[in-house]
């Protein structure tokens, strides 16, 4: 089975500040691996996707993140956060594209 | 180009009435699945459809539940004689269907209010 582990339902911090957000997963298959944006009252958004081609991955809105198969992360960067940011992120893995399975989400908080 | 569109954004409905939540996919994709997000929590896998058939149900309750997706007209999730605890969001997401590289679509969401 497939699970995801977000360590830290909130993440807050300075607006310029450098944004960490941790993935961690558990897959018997190689996975493919996603990190998706919500806004307040919205659906999600895709931020970007690991589908093996390579390890660093950049996403929309100044996003990356870097699959790490010996520690089984995957976790969300970007190095100067904004007040746009402020919204709740999603990690998800998934075997087949299809059946994603998501993490319980991060809320990060930027402050002026 | 439209968006995955769901119907209706908020619905409130009293227990033991049913509720029908509409979908209607991004422009030719044919592939449909649902989503439930509960308060606090990730999204949860319910159903996953192509036109007229349901390919895997794994994530949807026994009872009271179903889904559709016809060959003509939106996706329906469909709760029978709800309850407090189908208090939700439900997200439909669609993709073309073509394996790997065709990330899912999300539509904005119903929220779901049992009272």
């Amino acid at each position: 089975a497939q699970s995801v582990t977000q360590l830290g339902s909130h993440v807050s911090v300075s607006e310029g500040a450098l944004v960490l957000l941790r993935c961690n997963y558990s897959s018997s298959v190689p996975p493919y691996l996603f990190w998706y944006v919500q806004y307040p009252n919205q659906g999600l958004q895709l931020l970007l996707k690991y589908t093996s081609a390579a390890t660093l991955v950049k996403g929309i809105n100044g996003f990356e993140a870097e699959f790490k198969k010996s520690e089984t992360s995957f976790h969300l960067t970007k190095p100067s956060a904004h007040m746009s940011d402020a919204a709740e992120y999603f990690c998800a893995v998934s075997r087949d594209f299809q059946k994603l399975v998501f993490g319980t989400g991060t809320r990060l908080l930027v402050s002026p | 180009n439209a968006g995955v569109m769901q119907n209706p954004r908020h619905l409130v409905r009293r227990r033991g009435q049913e509720a029908r939540l509409r979908c209607s996919p991004v422009k030719g994709h044919s592939h449909v699945y649902w989503y439930r997000q509960l308060p606090e929590e990730g999204l949860k896998f319910m159903v996953y459809l192509q036109k007229e058939n349901i390919i895997d149900e794994s994530g949807m309750p026994k009872e009271r539940f179903s889904a559709e997706f016809p060959k003509e007209g939106p996706s329906i999730l469909r709760i029978q004689q709800v309850v407090r605890g189908d208090s939700a969001a439900y997200f439909c997401a669609s993709s073309p269907g073509q394996g790997g590289g065709s990330p899912l679509h999300f539509g904005n969401g119903t929220r779901l209010t049992v009272t």
